[in-house]
């Protein structure tokens, strides 16, 4: 079975810009989770969706927006960006009920210049 | 805050040995934790999930887990080269939703 997909795999933009990541989950989970992980750092929450709604957000900036689609593929976006925004974003899957496993995607790794 | 603390290491052992990786939180209230592994470069692994006081055990590895004193440990028995990697302790805590907060990691090195 396919695991969790992330497009695109590196992505350099300019300060000011606006970026847009795409996540798949796991077939048969409804829940896709967004992290931020800098260097030497473990992942920070951003946003967790589940059958489409808003579960929950993390201490971002309102520049950080996502969204989940009707087959459960999630969108991250991110406007205004700054040099600090420079890190890797990692989606994780999860059923959505039951336990809280979550299985995180290879990421997308943004430089912002 | 609500924080996850560990050991950023490295935690060096020697192949064949016990390898203890251990982690504090600060929310009494939370209910489940994850270990994952993560190699330089890649996206971190689920290896381990606990929900109740006591270990769990799976393979190789053994997570243990006592709310009482807020601390949750992995053990890697028979530990191999191939175990070197960072190992992320992650804590649902109570009131966050279904938010994992992680730890910083702690480095372990396993040497032939």
């Amino acid at each position: 079975d396919a695991g969790v997909t992330q497009s695109p795999t590196h992505l350099i933009k300019t300060r000011g810009q606006h970026v847009t990541l795409r996540c798949s989950p796991i077939s048969g989970h409804k829940s896709v989770s967004w992290y931020q992980q800098v260097l030497g750092q473990g992942p920070q929450f951003i946003f967790q969706y589940y059958e489409k709604e808003e579960r929950g957000r993390g201490n971002f900036p309102d520049r950080f927006s996502a969204r989940q689609f009707p087959n459960y593929s999630s969108e991250l976006n991110v406007n205004a960006l700054l040099l600090g925004d420079s890190a890797l974003y990692l989606c994780a899957s999860s059923p959505g009920t039951g336990g809280n496993e979550q299985y995180f995607g290879p990421g997308t790794r943004l430089t912002v210049t | 805050q609500k924080e996850v603390e560990q050991n950023s290491g490295p935690l060096s052992v020697p192949e064949g040995a016990i390898a203890s990786l251990n982690c504090t939180y600060s929310d009494r209230g939370s209910q489940s934790f994850f270990w994952y592994r993560q190699y330089s470069g890649k996206s971190p692994e689920l290896i381990m999930s606990i929900y109740s006081n006591g270990d769990k055990e799976d393979g190789r590895f053994t997570a243990q887990l006592n709310k009482a004193s807020q601390y949750v440990s992995l053990l890697i028995r028979d530990s191999q080269p191939s175990d070197s990697a960072t190992y992320l302790c992650a804590v649902n805590p109570v009131g966050s939703g279904y938010a994992l907060n992680f730890g910083k990691g702690t480095s372990l090195l396993v040497t032939p």
